[in-house]
């Protein structure tokens, strides 16, 4: 079955440590995205990628990278320089063509403390 | 700012009542419209894209008024399974960045 997988589901990080959030998809999308839900807050873009080797930063994209090696994965690294890292973090995926809704992942909820 | 701005909720409806939501959104050149479902702590899932005529799947039937800017959701003989938040995603210009989600209606159906 075509999907996207985020691992883990869970991760627990003491303040200052680089973290990395992984992303896979086999549904041969070319855009990925990643986005930071809040309670009771619509989704915020961090970073998106529309072809390999390219992405753009997003509405909150300080303190976060991301890189796009290959169609099928677009990691994003949660940095010490990012001052409210604990939320829930999903990866989405679509078609790059019009009306193509995105697809996500089942998340990674990051807590640091 | 674009925004995309949805009844506030909560909705708290009987088992087989039928329920509205609304969303409105800023940008007049907005291109694509959608309905998510998301359950608690868990991820978004698309339950229909809309289109210009109106469209209906099964108990669901989605809306769009181009001229006042919003977007409806009906669903009718309401199911226990339809409690979650129903997410309104907007995009201004079919290029990846410029999805915008509404903030989302929670909506329980009791027995």
């Amino acid at each position: 079955d075509g999907g996207i997988t985020q691992s883990p589901k869970y991760l627990f990080r003491k303040e200052g440590q680089n973290v990395t959030l992984s992303c896979e998809q086999n549904l041969n999308h070319d855009a990925m995205y990643w986005y930071r839900q809040d309670p009771g807050q619509g989704l915020r873009l961090i970073y998106y990628s529309q072809i390999v080797n390219d992405f753009q930063k997003g509405d909150i994209a300080e303190g976060y990278s991301v890189s796009r090696e290959k169609k099928e994965s677009f990691p994003l690294t949660v940095t010490s320089a990012q001052k409210n890292p604990t939320a829930f973090y999903l990866c989405a995926s679509n078609m790059d063509r019009y009306n193509s809704p995105l697809h996500f992942g089942n998340g990674t909820r990051l807590t640091v403390t | 700012r674009k925004e995309v701005e949805q009844d506030p909720g909560p909705f708290n409806v009987p088992e087989g009542a039928t329920v509205a939501f609304n969303c409105t959104y800023s940008n007049s050149a907005s291109q694509s419209f959608f309905w998510y479902r998301q359950d608690c702590r868990k991820e978004p899932k698309l339950l229909m894209s809309v289109y210009s005529s109106g469209n209906e799947d099964g108990r669901f039937t989605a809306q769009l008024n181009r001229a006042s800017q919003y977007i409806s959701l009906l669903i009718r003989d309401s199911k226990l399974s339809d409690s979650a938040t129903y997410l309104c995603v907007v995009n201004w210009d079919n290029y990846g960045q410029n999805f915008v989600f509404g903030p989302g209606t929670r909506l329980s159906v009791l027995p």
